[in-house]
């Protein structure tokens, strides 16, 4: 079946940095990425997406990039702010369900 | 409507006991989902329900036992759960059911159902 592998599991930043999170996945058949945004004690909330006919998205500050070849995927935040802080899960389907990432805890200070 | 409303919010219930989670959406979604998260960890799929029918058991424990009553609702009946059960229950829905082509949709989550077994 499919495994999702998330990497940073912890990631801090200043204010106005960017920040990179980037995820792999194992089947070749996935062929959509959504990432969630968890704040404490919320539920996942979708903040991007991407298909497979697609390698880039943005979304304001927000972006993700896919590399079907490599089997990987990666969001990348700029000019992150405070709120910004939470969980964020990749996401891979292979048309069934959804399989997480193990999630990146995303801090940035001010 | 443009959500997926779940209840109770909180749960507290000994090891004897019988209890329902309940979900529901408006959204003309027809697959809808049972999720399992512990604290820092990722969402784990229990079941999915795919145009009212059961179209994935990720091998959950009995004492977990789903229903669908219709197209809006999705319910979660408990039955003798132990300690370790203890998480935040999770409820989702999609546009199409995932049982018939290789479909892929956001899934709209319930703020779920934080359950505590004594």
């Amino acid at each position: 079946g499919e495994n999702v592998e998330q990497h940073p599991s912890t990631l801090s930043v200043q204010e106005g940095d960017s920040a990179v999170i980037k995820c792999t996945y194992s089947d070749s058949a996935s062929n959509y990425f959504p990432w969630y945004k968890q704040e404490l004690g919320k539920r996942p909330q979708l903040i991007i997406d991407i298909r497979s006919n697609v390698g880039e998205k943005k979304d304001q500050r927000i972006a993700v990039t896919l590399n079907k070849t490599a089997k990987h995927f990666s969001l990348h935040i700029t000019e992150t702010q405070p709120e910004d802080s939470a969980v964020y899960f990749c996401a891979a389907s292979p048309g069934t369900a959804l399989i997480f990432g193990k999630g990146t805890t995303l801090s940035v200070s001010s | 409507d443009t959500e997926v409303t779940q209840t109770p919010k909180h749960l507290v219930m000994g090891m004897t006991n019988k209890k329902s989670l309940k979900c529901e959406q408006h959204m003309g979604h027809r697959a809808m989902y049972w999720y399992k998260q512990k604290a820092k960890k990722p969402p784990e799929l229990m079941f999915v329900y795919s145009y009212e029918k059961l179209s994935i058991n990720e091998s959950v424990p009995s004492r977990f036992s789903p229903e669908c009553p219709n197209s809006s609702l999705l319910n979660l009946h408990l039955h003798a759960l132990q300690p370790e059960d203890s998480a935040l229950y999770l409820c989702a829905s999609s546009q199409e059911g995932v049982a018939w082509r290789r479909a892929y949709n956001e899934q709209f989550f319930g703020p779920g159902t934080r359950l505590t077994v004594l």
